[in-house]
């Protein structure tokens, strides 16, 4: 996969606010693929993007794919202390070779 | 089905000192990848395999060795351990069909080197 630089590395908001991650490449991708990994846990999968403009939600969370299949964005409404964790993105350039984001970390304030 | 189950889930070795962690799944996926993740590194690729009898290097190879004879196995192994091989190990594996790459993931090895 190719390389893939996400910010920010850290966010702390409070509960209820919005939260947005951001994913780039200075090359198109193929695909983008989004995990979260609470803490002391492992990366699980969210969901995978694959055509240019692609927007698809799961309850508070949207995911949008950029229309250059350069950026992605995970964008979560309203956030709740469930929320917490790091989110990352991913990409596949064929045989799996998967590449990951170094992740945002969110923290939630009660 | 158990997924994917890593051994052991802690591990101290001293430097020089090798080991084997070893990686199972019972979904019958094809492919299946070893990451390492440090603090602020996200998820680096070790090695991974397309199929049994097939394995290829990721983006941090060096130091480790890994074969995969069957589809359910592949274990990773650890050939003189070193302090900067600290850190925790994922081993993953995915379908790889439908141009799904879903990685599900074990649940991990906390390694630390002395």
């Amino acid at each position: 996969g190719q390389q893939v630089m996400q910010i920010p590395q850290y966010q702390h908001v409070q509960e209820g606010e919005d939260f947005t991650t951001y994913c780039n490449s200075s090359t198109t991708l193929s695909n983008i693929q989004w995990y979260k990994q609470r803490p002391g846990g492992h990366p699980v999968f969210l969901i995978q993007l694959v055509k240019s403009g692609e927007v698809k939600k799961q309850k508070r969370l949207t995911f949008q794919f950029g229309e250059a299949k350069k950026n992605s964005s995970l964008h979560i409404t309203a956030t709740q202390t469930t929320d917490v964790g790091t989110y990352f993105c991913a990409n596949s350039g064929g045989y799996q070779k998967v590449t990951f984001g170094t992740g945002t970390k969110l923290q939630v304030i009660p | 089905n158990a997924g994917v189950t890593q051994t052991p889930k802690f591990q101290v070795l001293k430097t020089g000192q090798s080991m084997t962690l070893q990686c199972a799944q019972d979904m019958n996926h094809e492919y299946m990848s070893w990451y390492r993740q440090d603090p602020g590194m996200g998820l680096r690729l070790i090695h991974y395999s397309v199929g049994a009898g097939i394995t290829d290097q990721g983006e941090v190879p060096n130091g480790y060795n890994v074969s995969r004879s069957t589809t359910e196995d592949f274990p990773l192994r650890l050939l003189s351990a070193a302090p900067s091989q600290t850190s925790v190990y994922f081993c993953a594996s995915s379908p790889g069909t439908g141009g799904i790459y879903e990685q599900y993931f074990g649940p991990g090895t906390r390694l630390t080197v002395t």
